[in-house]
């Protein structure tokens, strides 16, 4: 059974950093791209960062370039995503997401974890 | 402004055919990627109901189908059922900014 689960989020004020972390199990992850979305309290999803199954390619949407960065450990089956320089607006759910499909520009997310939140307030 | 656009809401009487629709541009759907659908009943995780324009994993039912024509693509939802009441969203890839972009999401409600 595919399972990928998240941890890392809480409280962190505006300015500070925050590292989140999704665990996967159930399925060849060093083959497989990841990626992060979010979802901003009553707000729609976002596609925040994907990473290639070798971590040989990174993608990040314009908002966070150069703010986050995304990684990953294929020996600890597990993905990353470094959070710096967090705003008020950084405030979501953050899901991290099995990506599926044989080319980049058609991949869609097939497994979807439960979601850390992260909250930036002061 | 999300990159995809999805109306704010949809409704409809249970058994009736509901469509939803996502506006995409030439440098995401009109480029040819394909667009997938996913549903997210109130308070939960998102699921994928649609990948590759009109495939249904298993497990959804055959009331729900996809359909793209240039820029554009589709969601409907035939035979209504209240279980139907749930945010949907379209995603695809744009090749401009070389990222993942999704609707803004649609709200079904059953009358």
């Amino acid at each position: 059974e595919v399972q990928v689960l998240e941890s890392g989020g809480g409280l962190v004020q505006p300015g500070g950093s925050l590292r989140l972390s999704c665990a996967a199990s159930g399925f060849s992850f060093n083959i497989n791209a990841m990626s992060w979305v979010r979802q901003a309290p009553g707000k729609g999803l976002e596609w925040v960062s994907g990473i290639s199954g070798s971590g040989d390619s990174t993608y990040y949407a314009d908002f966070v370039k150069g703010r986050f960065t995304i990684s990953r450990d294929n020996s600890r089956n597990t993905l990353y995503l470094q959070m710096n320089s967090l705003r008020a607006e950084d405030t979501a759910v953050y899901y991290c997401a099995k990506l599926r499909g044989l080319v980049t520009r058609n991949y869609y997310f097939d497994y979807w974890g439960q979601g850390t939140l992260v909250t930036v307030s002061s | 402004q999300s990159v995809l656009t999805q109306p704010p809401s949809v409704s409809g009487a249970p058994g009736q055919r509901v469509t939803i629709s996502c506006t995409g541009s030439s440098s995401n759907i009109g480029a040819g990627n394909d667009v997938h659908w996913y549903q997210q009943l109130p308070g939960t995780v998102p699921k994928l109901l649609i990948s590759g324009n009109n495939n249904r994993p298993s497990g959804v039912p055959d009331r729900f189908s996809g359909s793209k024509s240039g820029t554009s693509a589709s969601l409907a939802i035939t035979g209504l059922q209240a279980e139907d009441e749930a945010d949907y969203y379209c995603q695809s890839f744009d090749s401009s900014l070389s990222g993942w972009v999704f609707g803004g999401g649609t709200k079904v409600t059953v009358l």
